[in-house]
């Protein structure tokens, strides 16, 4: 079985960098896609980004110019940095396995997620 | 704005059949995926694909698409199924994934 896990600040200042990472058990991150995805308290559910089973990324053209998504295959563990935050980053952020099969894609492996919340 | 686009909310009779929607250009290429979220919980992959379940999924949970349409059908809606529903699927483009708005079900 599958088991992700979020760890991170749980408050971020300002205009400063968000950073978390995502501890994968039961499974490894060397085949696969992981993502990253974030909802605001009460609102739906966002997508940001995968980096898959070669290191490969792929971001949501709306953040890409603040995301990148790393990998330790050491540590079998990914994370996330969003730069530049403001007070609209303030979200539950989960990690998710993607799973891709031609026109079939789904997350079927989910972490519980972590409330950043961003002030000054 | 989202590039899918769901009911924010339906009702449906204990024990009665229920079909959720969800609408966008993307889903004519690519199949949608529906998520079950409860309070305070991460949300639940229940259908992937064509029409398929993960493990531990009931089978009143069932998916089906038309053109730009996609469909979750919970037959025989029980109490426990009451939560908000999200699909998603591939963007038009290939290069990102999409989520719906979210529909909120209530079990009356």
């Amino acid at each position: 079985q599958v088991q992700l896990q979020e760890s991170g600040p749980g408050l971020v200042k300002t205009s400063e960098t968000l950073s978390l990472t995502c501890t994968v058990s039961g499974g490894s991150i060397s085949s696969d896609y992981w993502s990253w995805i974030r909802q605001p308290p009460g609102k739906g559910l966002e997508w940001i980004g995968y980096i898959s089973y070669s290191g490969r990324t792929n971001y949501n053209p709306s953040l890409k110019s603040r995301v990148t998504i790393s990998e330790d295959t050491s540590k079998n563990q990914f994370s996330l940095k969003l730069s530049s935050v403001t007070a609209a980053d303030t979200a539950f952020y989960y990690c998710a396995r993607l799973t891709i099969v031609e026109a079939t894609t789904g997350f079927d492996y989910w972490g519980q997620g972590t409330l950043v919340t961003v002030s000054s | 704005s989202s590039d899918l686009t769901q009911d924010p909310a339906v009702s449906v009779a204990l024990g009665q059949t229920v079909r959720i929607t969800c609408q966008g250009d993307s889903l004519r290429s690519y199949y949608a995926s529906w998520y079950q979220q409860k309070p305070g919980q991460a949300p639940l992959l229940v259908i992937y694909g064509k029409n398929n379940r993960p493990s531990g999924i009931p089978d009143r949970f069932s998916g089906s698409s038309s053109g730009n349409t996609a469909s979750l059908t919970i037959t025989g809606a029980q109490a426990e199924d009451e939560a908000d529903f999200y699909c998603n699927s591939r963007h038009n483009n290939g290069n990102h994934w999409v989520f719906g708005g979210g529909t909120k079900l209530t079990v009356l």
